[in-house]
């Protein structure tokens, strides 16, 4: 079964904190992506980073950063120097066989 | 470039009345369509999906029902909504196997009365 699970239900931090969201995901199948999506208040999800099971190289773009570590299934992603803009749900999802799942969300707060 | 559209933006039915969500894709061709509701305050769940025109595969037992009459064209429905229906939905695109990334409408929030 495949299954996606994002434990922080909601993190509150400070304007330049660094965050780091957890995501931990199941799967029986050796080739599969892995996704971190962002909601704003706005509601339209935003796509920030795509990653196959087959490539582990971390990724680091601008102030975003992403750790995937196949050993513990999980795909991390971390925010450094976080502003007020960062403000949103974070979706993690897992894709294979044409279904994409989702974890639960983690609602980052950015407090000025 | 690629756009998805998906409309009614806001809806407010009473328990009992029909539902139509639509969605369309422009320029890509055989796409993987996708519906998925978000709860208020909760994740987002898969409803249904469509690899090709005619073909709905539901991942959850409920009134709704999905149809793609089109090869960019999905709709949602029901015949008799109920108040747990209620959410966001969104509609979303995939060019297919092996490409993974998934990009979403604006999403449709249905308020059940």
């Amino acid at each position: 079964a495949q299954k996606v699970t994002q434990a922080q239900t909601e993190i509150s931090v400070v304007e330049k904190e660094d965050v780091t969201l957890d995501c931990v995901y199941e799967t029986r199948d050796t080739t599969y992506y892995l996704f971190w999506y962002k909601q704003p208040p706005s509601g339209e999800l935003v796509f920030l980073i795509r990653r196959n099971s087959f490539d582990e190289q971390n990724e680091i773009s601008g102030r975003y950063s992403w750790n995937f570590q196949k050993s513990t299934s999980s795909f991390n992603f971390t925010i450094t120097a976080s502003q007020v803009v960062d403000s949103a749900v974070y979706f993690c999802a897992l894709y294979n066989f044409n279904k994409f799942y989702f974890g639960s969300g983690t609602k980052l707060n950015v407090k000025p | 470039s690629q756009t998805i559209h998906q409309w009614p933006a806001t809806l407010v039915q009473p328990v009992g009345s029909p539902l139509s969500l639509e969605c369309t894709v422009e320029g890509t061709s055989n796409p993987n369509l996708y519906w998925y509701r978000q709860a208020a305050g909760r994740g987002l769940q898969l409803l249904f999906y469509s690899v090709g025109i005619g073909q709905i595969s539901s991942e959850v037992p409920q009134n709704l029902s999905a149809s793609r009459p089109q090869d960019r064209q999905f709709i949602l429905s029901s015949k008799k909504l109920l108040l747990s229906d209620s959410g966001f939905y969104l509609c979303a695109w995939s060019a297919g196997p092996n490409t993974g990334e998934l990009f979403f409408g604006e999403g449709s929030r249905l308020t059940v009365l």
